[in-house]
């Protein structure tokens, strides 16, 4: 039973597109991330929220936009994506704000 | 902004040698864990050190917490080919913080 879950795994696009990407926790955590994972694997922290608030926004583009409908999803929507922005996009979660993160195993992004 | 910064960066050694590890920074972290990431995996917690000077044990890996909480280190023992792969260390500000601070990683490789 797979505790931090992401989809899709792999995601081929083309620049200009938009796309989503879904998490799920079935951990009962109420804090949740998304991190972005570059080709140097140097792992940045975009957004937290917890229970539903957003905590945490990073100096992102507003081209990302989270979304938490309850404290088990947060989603992530991408307008207008741009060749940087591929990458690997990591959700995780914890059980209490900066602590020991459960992480999904990852939505592999490429712009074509 | 706080950094944390790993050595080495990349690491290759034979089956059943010893190693370490470090991650260090100008700050102080009110505690720090450690994860591994396989290929195609989320990094997955190993550990989590708090208290100053701290030293914890996970079968051959042994995790220690600087006197000042400004870094850490991780030694293992006897290397295995099953220890493969990038460790990352990440640090928390506060407490209360809801962030954790990545550091690059060191990618290890172990040789049969």
């Amino acid at each position: 039973d797979t505790a931090v879950s992401q989809t899709p795994k792999y995601l081929v696009t083309q620049m200009g597109n938009d796309k989503s990407i879904k998490c799920e926790q079935n951990l009962g955590h109420d804090t949740m991330y998304w991190y972005k994972q570059d080709s140097k694997k140097f792992l940045k922290i975009m957004f937290s929220y917890n229970n539903k608030e957003l905590i945490i926004n990073e100096t992102v583009p507003n081209r990302f936009s989270p979304k938490s409908p309850d404290k088990a999803h947060l989603n992530l929507h991408i307008n207008s994506l741009e060749l940087g922005d591929s990458a690997v996009y990591f959700c995780a979660s914890s059980q209490v704000g900066g602590g020991p993160q459960h992480f999904g195993d990852g939505t592999r992004l490429s712009i074509l | 902004t706080q950094l944390l910064e790993q050595s080495p960066q990349f690491l290759s050694i034979q089956e059943g040698e010893n190693l370490t590890v470090y991650c260090n920074s100008s700050s102080v972290f009110s505690s720090l864990q450690w994860y591994r990431q396989e290929p195609g995996e989320g990094p997955v917690l190993l550990v989590t050190v708090v208290t100053g000077g701290e030293v914890k044990k996970l079968k051959r890996l042994t995790f220690q917490f600087g006197d000042a909480r400004k870094d850490s280190s991780l030694h293992i023992t006897a290397a295995q080919p099953g220890d493969t792969g990038l460790y990352l260390c990440a640090g928390r500000a506060g407490a209360g913080s809801y962030q954790l601070t990545f550091g690059k990683g060191t990618k290890l490789s172990v040789i049969p």
